[in-house]
């Protein structure tokens, strides 16, 4: 079946620093790649996404390539702010399972 | 406007009580699901239902019991609870045909005593 592996966090880091959330997948078609978004007290909000291959998502800041031959979808931000401190999940969907596969959350936590 | 909303926010029961969260979306969608987060963040699919048809039945307990009246709305009953049932279930909705993209609800923690 399919699944997601995302880096253990908690990640912490200090304000204008370099983010980088590893991502790979699992599947057995061709998925659209999610990053999900979980800020405190809230439900999961759509960071951002990508169709196919070579694709980028980007986002506030945010930006992730989806690379079909490593089946990886990496999370990066040049410069992170303490806003952004949050649960990030990432995650693919199979049109064939009719659902989402979540990965198992990275927390990030931004100090000032 | 709020695209998917749960009803309540907040739930603390008794062991063995029975309750229901109500779950309702505005954005003409006919695709919605039920997951459950534990303290970890870990989020694990339960149920789904598309145009009304359940779709996704994961291996939850038969206590836990999906109703969907209407494309618009999907609750979730659960009898007998236990302490174990202690999480925040979130509902969420889609597009069948899509990239399956998730819209999801604030969320309603429950908390079992």
């Amino acid at each position: 079946g399919d699944s997601v592996t995302q880096m253990e966090g908690p990640v912490t880091l200090s304000e204008e620093a370099f983010l980088t959330i590893n991502c790979t997948y699992t599947a057995t078609g061709y998925p659209s790649l999610f990053w999900y978004v979980q800020y405190p007290g809230e439900g999961l909000q759509l960071l951002l996404k990508a169709t196919k291959a070579d694709d980028k998502g980007s986002n506030k800041g945010f930006e992730a390539t989806y690379r079909k031959e490593t089946t990886s979808f990496h999370l990066e931000k040049g410069s992170v702010q303490v806003s952004d401190s949050a649960v990030y999940f990432c995650a693919l969907s199979d049109r064939g399972y009719q659902k989402v596969t979540f990965g198992t959350g990275t927390k990030l936590q931004v100090i000032p | 406007d709020t695209a998917v909303s749960q009803t309540p926010k907040y739930l603390v029961t008794q062991m063995g009580n029975d309750k229901s969260i109500k779950c309702e979306q505005n954005l003409g969608h006919d695709t919605m699901y039920w997951y459950k987060q534990d303290s970890k963040k870990f989020l694990k699919i339960m149920f789904s239902y598309n145009n009304k048809e359940l779709i996704i039945n994961e291996t939850v307990p038969n206590r836990f019991s999906p109703k969907s009246p209407d494309k618009a709305h999907l609750n979730l009953h659960i009898n007998s609870l236990e302490l174990g049932d202690s999480a925040v279930y979130f509902c969420a909705s889609s597009q069948a045909g899509t990239d399956y993209e998730q819209y999801f609800g604030p969320g309603t923690r429950l908390t079992v005593t």
